[in-house]
């Protein structure tokens, strides 16, 4: 399977805990993107890499989200202090770098199963 | 920001029946995606589009980037019961940038027996 993976699919924290998720975006992908997701919302944008480069951060990304992406391939996701306001669905998603004049292929993001987040 | 408002919020069909959603926009897009969402799992692309007026089809689906550039519909024929589960649209979050996306609500769709 050459989609996007995330792991661990699942975690239960105790409020106060760190966590830590990691994505794997599809192999030729340059782009990655992190998304919450919450019930009955529609995701909602994070943070995004080009390459190792985090190029934005929405203002949904308190500081205790820190994201990585140290060799250009998967990042990490760390949450620090976990609150109960932190759980969630938290999707990574992935897309192709622009071919030429715009196309808007690069905005075709691709999904991973996501990493449901329980904080108790 | 940019919102997307879907509608309908949810539709209760029959099995066998057509389906139409749609999607707008205070603002222009460049692109419209549109996903689906089964319980538990991430979105899954169904459809991209990428020029004003365009019509692209993905087997029974069909969607259609509208002229004004500032909706979208997508179309089901003959609904399955694996059509269940929440139909997302999508554009980019600013103008024609690499940034992300932004989600509308969802249309939940759900076959009655």
């Amino acid at each position: 399977d050459t989609g996007v993976s995330q792991d661990p699919r699942h975690k239960i924290t105790k409020r106060g805990q760190n966590v830590t998720f990691r994505c794997d975006p599809i192999s030729e992908h340059n782009r990655l993107y992190w998304y919450r997701q919450t019930l009955g919302q529609g995701p909602e944008f994070l943070t995004y890499f080009q390459n190792e480069a985090q190029l934005e951060k929405s203002r949904l990304l308190s500081d205790r989200f820190s994201a990585e992406r140290p060799k250009g391939s998967f990042s990490t996701l760390e949450i620090q202090r976990t609150e109960q306001g932190d759980s969630a669905m938290y999707l990574c998603a992935s897309s192709p770098r622009f071919a030429g004049s715009f196309t808007g292929l690069g905005e075709t993001q691709y999904f991973g199963p996501g990493t449901r987040l329980l904080v108790l | 920001g940019q919102q997307l408002n879907q509608s309908p919020q949810s539709m209760f069909i029959q099995e066998g029946e057509d389906v139409s959603m749609n999607c707008t926009s205070s603002s222009i897009f460049n692109t419209w995606l549109w996903y689906k969402q089964d319980p538990g799992e991430g979105p899954v692309l169904l459809i991209a589009l990428y020029k004003a007026g365009e019509l692209t089809s993905n087997g029974r689906l069909t969607a259609q980037f509208g002229i004004t550039r500032k909706d979208s519909f997508l179309n089901i024929s003959a609904s399955i019961p694996s059509d269940v589960g929440i139909y997302f649209c999508a554009g980019p979050l600013r103008g024609g940038g690499a940034d992300g996306l932004t989600f509308g609500k969802g249309t939940h769709l759900i076959i009655q027996p």
